[in-house]
Order: C-alpha cells, then sequence, then structure tokens
C-alpha cells in the first residue's frame, strides 16, 4: 500500500485560484471514484473536503472542487482566502475496504 | 453533532501492549462503519482498520497481526488492541467514521509513544 503523492508545497496570493494534484495508480485513484481530501490545520483533526472525487459536504464552501483524469485527482480551490493556509491530503480506497493517504501538501497563501 | 472522543493514549516500552478507545456520540453507532488512522510527521496519515456495522474487520499492512479491532454497540465505542508495539507505532492515533468511502468525522486523537 503505497502512498499517493502529492506535492510537498504550494503556495499562492489570495484571491488566486490553486490546485493539488494526488497521483497514484490502477489499483487505487484509476480504479475506484472513492478519492477523499482533508484539510488539516496545526494540532487539529483532518476535516473532510471533497468525498467520491467532487462531491461537498453541505458545510463546506463552493470554493473547493475535486476531479479526477486517470490516476490523478486534483482538489481546487478558488478565491484563497488567509483561512485556507493549512495542510491538505488526498486518500483513495486501495481495495474493498482499505485505503491508502497521500504524503500531504503544506498550502501557503501569500 | 457527532463527537468523537478518543483515549488511553500514552507511553510504552517497545514490545508492550496499548488499548485505546474512541466514545462516540450524536450518531447511530450501531450503523456505523468505524475506522482508526494514525499520523506521524515523517509518514504522514495512515489508515490502519476498519470495523464495519456488520463487524466484518480490516486491517492495513503495517498492524496486520499486531492489532486488534472491536466495538461495543451498548456502550457506543470502538477499541484499538495494540500488541507488540514498535518505535515506528509512535503516532497520534485518530478515530473516525466513514461513509460511503470517506472519513466524515473524526475525533482529536490521541498520542501513542513507544520508547525504551
Amino acid at each position: 500500500q503505497s502512498a499517493l503523492t502529492q506535492p510537498a508545497s504550494v503556495s499562492e496570493s489570495p484571491g488566486q485560484s490553486i490546485t493539488i494534484s494526488c497521483t497514484g495508480t490502477g489499483t487505487d485513484v484509476g480504479g475506484y471514484n472513492r478519492v477523499s481530501w482533508y484539510q488539516q490545520h496545526p494540532g487539529k483533526a483532518p476535516k473532510l473536503l471533497i468525498s467520491e472525487v467532487s462531491k461537498r459536504p453541505s458545510d463546506v464552501s463552493d470554493r473547493f472542487s475535486g476531479s479526477k483524469s486517470g490516476n490523478t485527482a486534483y482538489l481546487t480551490i478558488s478565491g484563497l482566502q488567509a483561512e485556507d493556509e493549512a495542510d491538505y491530503y488526498c486518500c483513495s480506497s486501495s481495495g474493498p475496504v482499505t485505503w491508502v493517504f497521500g504524503g500531504g501538501t503544506k498550502l501557503t497563501v501569500l | 453533532e457527532v463527537q468523537l472522543v478518543e483515549s488511553g493514549g500514552g507511553l510504552v516500552q517497545p514490545g508492550g501492549s496499548l488499548r485505546l478507545s474512541c466514545a462516540a456520540s450524536g450518531l447511530t453507532f450501531s450503523d456505523s462503519h468505524m475506522n482508526w488512522v494514525r499520523q506521524t510527521p515523517g509518514r504522514g496519515l495512515e489508515w490502519i482498520s476498519y470495523i464495519g456495522s456488520g463487524y466484518n474487520i480490516y486491517y492495513g499492512d503495517s498492524v496486520r497481526g499486531r492489532f486488534t479491532i472491536s466495538r461495543d454497540n451498548a456502550k457506543n465505542s470502538v477499541y484499538l488492541q495494540m500488541n507488540n508495539l514498535r518505535d515506528d507505532d509512535t503516532a497520534v492515533y485518530y478515530c473516525a467514521r466513514d461513509h460511503d468511502w470517506s472519513f466524515h468525522n473524526w475525533g482529536l486523537g490521541t498520542l501513542v509513544t513507544v520508547s525504551s
């Protein structure tokens, strides 16, 4: 169960948009529409942002969106705000009832 | 509001054992699929175990044979018995409820430190 590949860090200015990639294989990201994304602020628990590739819970801002192409999933954050500065993790099913996470991406809002 | 509260973490020597608990509220626990996910600075988040509402159980490769997950619906609780602990089991352990293949609710975590 190898971890999914995410960029270690990304940065962008407030008001701009940014996309974080999450690359796996045909046995995880590419094999299932079961990719989720999580936001984690320092010292806090992860929070679900996106489920099943592109579904957004009702308490999550519509500035967050998800997509997938082949073995790579994407999280896009539009209209960046200072509060978006956090770590972001992708996750995918890697079997009937198993999951694998990405290594995490640190987002800096300049 | 769903609340998950982990307990039982602490300092343990290599080869030792520890039992984590997670108390749930604000949900129909007996219908819920529960998981343990751990986090280390070096390895990030790692899913380690699942117990379904039907008591089916799965483990990640790194803990299979050493950790045992269980649940008590009468107490709205899920447990993780950890045996033969190793240095690389040091992590914050989170209890998480999954729904539609995503972890919708998380506890605050409990820290397990394996060190001599």
